[in-house]
């Protein structure tokens, strides 16, 4: 099946700094790709949806100052998150789908922690 | 509008027995459903996809799932668990059209030895 990369898979970082993460489709063009959070025992929370070439659509509650996200290609988005803090300490997935009734594949996830 | 409902938060089985994670959805129009399998500090890796074709789907690592519409439910099955069964199971929905899959709250499958 078709591949997604993120990078990092594990990330530390102290508080007020900024984190990027990325998420690659690797053998096929994501028109639209997908940023989760998720917490410890909990299902995955949407958090935006990207469209290649376009603003992010950010759900509900979600500060998009704070989780900067761009897909600038249909192979590539990316999340930042700025001026970390240690309530931002997560797991984040992000997956990509093409058109049609397709799939979605998800990258491997990123634990951040922010200390 | 789409919703998921796992009806387990937690199944236990022994090695060897049967496996069934239960889920139960609600949508408008005709639905893409989707099992999704997640091992800890992991991404989701596709179990097995319904889209209008056969009701009866089969899956990776054995698994199967049948789509009954009059009963809205896309339950997950087995016939042997195995001890790398042992995850969290997602049932996602996902209408025609639609870009965003709806989740299931998860069912954390155990497996005893």
């Amino acid at each position: 099946g078709a591949v997604v990369s993120q990078h990092p898979s594990r990330v530390i970082c102290k508080s007020g700094t900024s984190v990027k993460i990325e998420c690659r489709s690797l053998d096929f063009q994501a028109t639209t790709m997908f940023w989760y959070r998720q917490f410890p025992k909990q299902s995955l929370m949407l958090m935006a949806t990207s469209n290649e070439g376009s603003k992010a659509t950010y759900e509900q509650g979600v500060e998009k100052d704070k989780f900067l996200i761009n897909h600038a290609s249909l192979t590539l988005s990316t999340l930042t998150v700025t001026s970390a803090h240690p309530e931002d300490s997560s797991f984040y997935i992000c997956s990509a789908r093409d058109l049609g009734p397709a799939e979605a594949f998800f990258g491997q996830g990123t634990r951040l922690t922010v200390v | 509008a789409q919703s998921v409902t796992q009806l387990d938060s937690h199944v236990s089985v022994s090695e060897g027995t049967p496996v069934l994670l239960r889920c139960n959805y609600s949508s408008s129009y005709s639905p893409s459903l989707f099992w999704y399998v997640q091992h800890p500090n992991k991404g989701l890796q596709l179990l097995l996809k319904y889209t209008s074709a056969a009701t009866l789907v089969k899956g990776i690592n054995g698994f199967e799932a049948e789509f009954k519409k009059s009963e809205t439910s896309f339950h997950l099955t087995k016939p042997s668990a195995h001890m790398s069964d042992a995850a969290e199971y997602f049932c996602v929905v996902s209408e025609r059209g639609a870009q965003k899959l709806v989740f299931g709250q998860g069912t954390r499958l155990t497996i005893n030895p």
